[in-house]
């Protein structure tokens, strides 16, 4: 079955650096999407991507899917202390249905001042 | 608006109890969805309803048993709570934004310690 892999798992980073997390299906996938989960809260909804090479930006935030469309990534540049919080990403599968995407284990991502 | 609501957002239970999770949404969405959150393993998808009157088995669905009450509520039924469904359970809820993309929209959660 499908499986969608995230890297790395825990990323510590210093306020101001850029760092990124990647995500990689074992199957070709219809769209990905990301959310962020703050300590302790719930996973809201970040951004979706469904075209081969697609590229969208959100502020300080870049998300690209693959050509192929078996992986993405999300690159945060100058981090800040409001950042911190897990990333999953979600792969929706090509011949799959009904939105049962499939979560990545999540980046948790650590922000020192 | 609420958006999704689960109720109870703490729970206790000894092992073979049983209790049942509700979720409601007031978005006017069509499909709701089940998971379940441990440490290092993201979140797994227990049980899905595509529809009013339609449900499916997602990845973990083994211990759980699911309800789509009508359109709004979507419950998950421990029988025969067990340790190691020990867990935060989140209920999520989607909109026609086509049967495979759209938004997930998330409960704040229910946390769930079977001792």
């Amino acid at each position: 079955g499908q499986q969608v892999m995230q890297i790395p798992q825990y990323q510590h980073v210093q306020e101001g650096e850029d760092f990124t997390t990647y995500c990689n299906s074992s199957t070709t996938l219809s769209n990905i999407q990301w959310y962020k989960q703050r300590p302790g809260g719930h996973p809201v909804f970040l951004i979706q991507l469904v075209k081969s090479g697609e590229v969208k930006k959100q502020k300080r935030l870049t998300f690209q899917f693959g050509e192929a469309k078996k992986n993405s990534s999300l690159h945060i540049t100058a981090t800040q202390t409001t950042d911190v919080g897990t990333y999953f990403c979600a792969g929706g599968a090509a011949t799959d249905s009904w939105g049962k995407f499939q979560f990545g284990a999540g980046t948790q991502v650590v922000v020192t001042p | 608006n609420a958006g999704v609501t689960q109720t109870p957002k703490f729970q206790v239970l000894k092992t073979g109890q049983s209790m049942t999770l509700q979720c409601a949404q007031d978005m006017n969405h069509n499909s709701m969805y089940w998971y379940r959150q441990d440490p290092g393993m993201g979140l797994r998808l227990i049980y899905y309803s595509a529809s009013e009157g339609t449900t499916d088995k997602g990845e973990v669905p083994n211990g759980y048993n699911v309800s789509r009450l009508n359109k709004r509520e979507f419950s998950l039924r421990l029988e025969s709570a067990a340790p190691s469904q020990t867990s935060v359970y989140f209920c999520a809820s989607k909109g026609l934004a086509g049967f495979n993309t759209g938004e997930l929209f998330f409960g704040e959660g229910s946390r769930l310690t079977v001792l």
